[in-house]
């Protein structure tokens, strides 16, 4: 059974600071998502990782994905009030098989950044 | 304009009454999801369908059902046999192997 951990689940900082959150998976995988999640909204896509040593960024964000550790890290760079929210990853091995098996998430990284 | 819609946004429901619950998409995706969202939670999957008339239950199954007549459609009952049934409803779609985009989701209260 797959299973997705991500630390923190609760993070609060500064404006300016820097921060990382990790995604740890248990499965052998190559595909990795990183969604936003702001208070009762959907999900919004954030980055898609499909090989290991793929690096994304966009604007203040980073996300990286290490297949062999089984981990994927979200930088947040010099971050800003608009920033907060909820941050989750998600895995999925399906591709493997050529169908579309659902992602398995992690709780998620809830993220406030105060002035 | 292209995306997928999930209605109602809010539902209300007494204990033993089954609901269905409505995901549409135009992106001409083959594949639909649905998920369920608790509080403080993440994701949990509850069926997902590759291909019309096809479908497999995820990790959380018990208690729904789902039917795919038609490729843009993937509508979801939540039936008087989920214990807890309260919780937000994500539908989502993909390709086949491509990236899950996600609808605004529905709002469940059932008391």
């Amino acid at each position: 059974e797959l299973k997705v951990e991500q630390n923190p689940l609760f993070l609060s900082m500064q404006e300016g600071k820097n921060y990382t959150i990790y995604c740890n998976y248990s499965t052998t995988s190559d595909r990795l998502y990183w969604y936003r999640q702001d208070p009762g909204k959907s999900l919004e896509s954030l980055f898609v990782l499909l090989s290991n040593g793929a690096v994304k960024q966009e604007g203040r964000l980073m996300a990286s994905l290490d297949t062999k550790a089984r981990l994927s890290t979200l930088h947040i760079t010099a971050a800003v009030h608009d920033l907060s929210a909820t941050y989750f990853c998600a895995v999925d091995i399906s591709y493997s098989g050529g169908g579309a098996d659902g992602l398995t998430f992690g709780k998620g990284t809830h993220l406030i950044i105060q002035p | 304009d292209g995306g997928i819609t999930q209605s109602p946004k809010y539902l209300f429901r007494k204990e033993g009454q089954n609901v269905t619950l409505s995901c549409e998409q135009n992106l001409n995706h083959d594949a639909m999801y649905w998920y369920r969202q608790d509080p403080g939670q993440g994701l949990r999957l509850i069926y997902y369908s590759q291909i019309v008339n096809d479908f497999q239950k995820g990790d959380i199954a018990e208690g729904y059902s789902v039917s795919r007549e038609k490729k843009e459609s993937f509508p979801l009952t939540v039936t008087s046999a989920q214990k807890n049934p309260t919780a937000f409803y994500l539908c989502a779609s993909s390709f086949l192997q491509g990236q899950q985009y996600f609808g605004p989701g529905t709002r469940l209260t059932v008391t």
